[in-house]
């Protein structure tokens, strides 16, 4: 049982490339959600989904996409990376109340 | 919305003392309000919630109050250890169950 699952923990990436971060829970949670954190500015809600095929879009969703094809995966997907993308993304899962969280995925964008 | 704010950015408070971190919020539909420790390099922790019908609800060594006259949370710790440093962030679910966490209040215990 490991919970809530982030890959990659680190990449960077230069401007204008894509890639993929996977967010993977064993815990059958209904609602999975992608927040990033910069330093100073708290955790922002990037998207979220409430149930597998659903998306639903957060407080900073330009730049990103998603998608929750199974209830166990949440993909957050940079079509097109740009500099402000820079920041740690976190993962969360859960139902109603309290969210488990994975530990985090660093991105650099030259 | 579901903005929430907090009052003080950065609390110092002395071993063994008892800290109070406090919260604004603007739902007033929320039927619940939780609160999350984040340690450095770590992802957010659960640490206690409370639902809208309740005043007032005791953890281990936490309290938390909730005045909905004047939306306001807060979290008390009794006897602050160093363990404790940490960011503290007070969440107030919106509709959807869309929840957003605020810029958070940065706990720094001294020795």
């Amino acid at each position: 049982n490991a919970g809530v699952t982030q890959t990659p923990k680190f990449r960077v990436l230069k401007t204008g490339q894509s890639m993929t971060l996977l967010c993977a829970q064993d815990m059958n949670h209904e609602y999975m959600y992608w927040y990033r954190q910069d330093p100073g500015m708290g955790l922002r809600l990037i998207h979220y989904s409430v149930g597998e095929g659903t998306t639903a879009k957060g407080e900073v969703p330009d730049g990103y996409n998603v998608s929750r094809l199974k209830k166990q995966n949440f993909l957050l997907g940079l079509e097109s990376a740009a500099p402000s993308q820079t920041s740690v993304y976190f993962c969360a899962g859960g139902g109603t109340g309290e969210l488990f969280f994975g530990e985090g995925s660093r991105l650099t964008v030259l | 919305g579901e903005s929430v704010g907090l009052h003080l950015p950065t609390l110092s408070v002395q071993e063994g003392d008892n800290s109070i971190i406090n919260c604004a919020y603007s739902n007033s539909a929320s039927d619940y309000f939780i609160w999350y420790k984040q340690e450095s390099g770590k992802g957010p922790q659960f640490i206690i919630d409370i639902r809208s019908n309740m005043d007032k609800r005791q953890g281990q060594r936490v309290t938390v109050l909730l005045n909905k006259t004047v939306k306001h949370l807060s979290l008390q710790i009794a006897a602050t250890q160093p363990g404790d440093s940490a960011v503290y962030f007070c969440v107030a679910p919106g509709g959807g169950n869309k929840l957003t966490f605020g810029t958070g209040t940065q706990l720094k215990v001294e020795l």
